[in-house]
C-alpha cells in the first residue's frame, strides 16, 4: 500500500504570493492533518479534515486554509506569504482520526522557502 | 493546556551504549503520549504510544518508554544504540484524546558515534 504522498516536495515563493500544497493520504484513510515544522517554533498543528469537513484547527491566522476532497485528498493554501511561513509542511493521515488506537502516518513533507 | 518538554536538544551516545531521551509533560488530565522519530528529509514515524494500561510501552526498533505519573515523565530508552538510530526524536501529547491532533516537544537530535 502506498504511503502518504505530498506534492511538491520543494517550493520557492516570494513574499505576498500564495501557495497550494497537496497531500494524498493512504488509500482508505479519511482523516488528514497538517503540521508546520520550523526551527524556531517546532512542530505545530494546523488543521485536520475528515469527510471534507474541518474537524480541528490550530492557532494559525486565516491566511492558512485547507480543504479536503471526496477522495480524501487534501490541499492547504497559504495566501499573502510572509518570510516566517518558510517551513516544512507535513501531512498525516489516519483511518478515522478518532481514538488513540489509530496510528497517524506522515508524508515526507513539502519544504517551502519564502524569499 | 497540555504541553511537553524535551530536555536536551542534542544527545550523543556511542554505538552500543544506552539511549535515554527525556520527555516531561504537563497536563491537568490523564495524558496520551507519543514518541515519533524523524530521519533526514523524511516525515515522522511513530515509535510508540501510551494511552492507558501498562505503563511500560514497547515500540519499534527496540525502543521503549515508561509512563511515570508521579514524575510526569515519559522518557524514551533503548538498551544499545545503533548507528541507524541517529535521527531527531519528538515527544508528543494529544490534546483531545485523538491521535490526529498532537502537541509536540521541541525535539532531541540523537547522534550515535563509533
Amino acid at each position: 500500500k502506498a504511503g502518504v504522498t505530498q506534492t511538491p516536495r520543494y517550493l520557492i515563493k516570494t513574499r505576498g504570493q500564495q501557495v497550494t500544497l497537496s497531500c494524498s493520504p493512504i488509500s482508505g484513510h479519511r482523516s488528514v492533518s497538517w503540521y508546520q515544522q520550523t526551527p524556531g517554533q517546532g512542530l505545530q498543528f494546523l488543521f485536520e479534515y475528515f469527510s471534507e469537513t474541518q474537524r480541528n484547527k490550530g492557532n494559525f491566522p486565516g491566511r492558512f486554509s485547507g480543504r479536503q476532497f471526496s477522495n480524501s485528498r487534501s490541499e492547504m493554501n497559504v495566501s499573502t506569504l510572509e518570510l516566517g511561513d518558510s517551513a516544512l509542511y507535513l501531512c498525516a493521515s489516519s483511518l478515522l482520526g478518532r481514538g488513540l488506537s489509530e496510528t497517524q502516518y506522515f508524508g515526507p513533507g513539502t519544504r517551502l522557502l519564502v524569499l | 493546556a497540555q504541553s511537553v518538554t524535551q530536555l536536551g536538544s542534542h544527545v550523543s551516545v556511542s554505538e552500543g551504549a544506552l539511549v535515554l531521551l527525556r520527555c516531561n509533560y504537563s497536563s491537568s488530565v490523564p495524558p496520551y503520549l507519543f514518541w515519533y522519530v524523524q530521519y533526514p528529509n523524511q516525515g515522522l514515524q511513530l515509535l510508540l504510544k501510551y494511552t492507558t494500561g501498562a505503563t511500560l510501552v514497547k515500540g519499534i526498533n527496540g525502543f521503549e518508554a515508561e509512563f511515570k505519573k508521579s514524575e510526569t515523565s515519559f522518557h524514551l530508552t533503548k538498551p544499545s544504540a545503533h548507528m541507524s538510530d541517529a535521527a531527531e526524536y519528538f515527544c508528543a501529547v494529544s490534546r483531545t484524546g485523538t491521535a490526529s491532533k498532537l502537541t509536540f516537544g521541541t525535539g532531541t537530535r540523537l547522534q550515535v558515534t563509533l
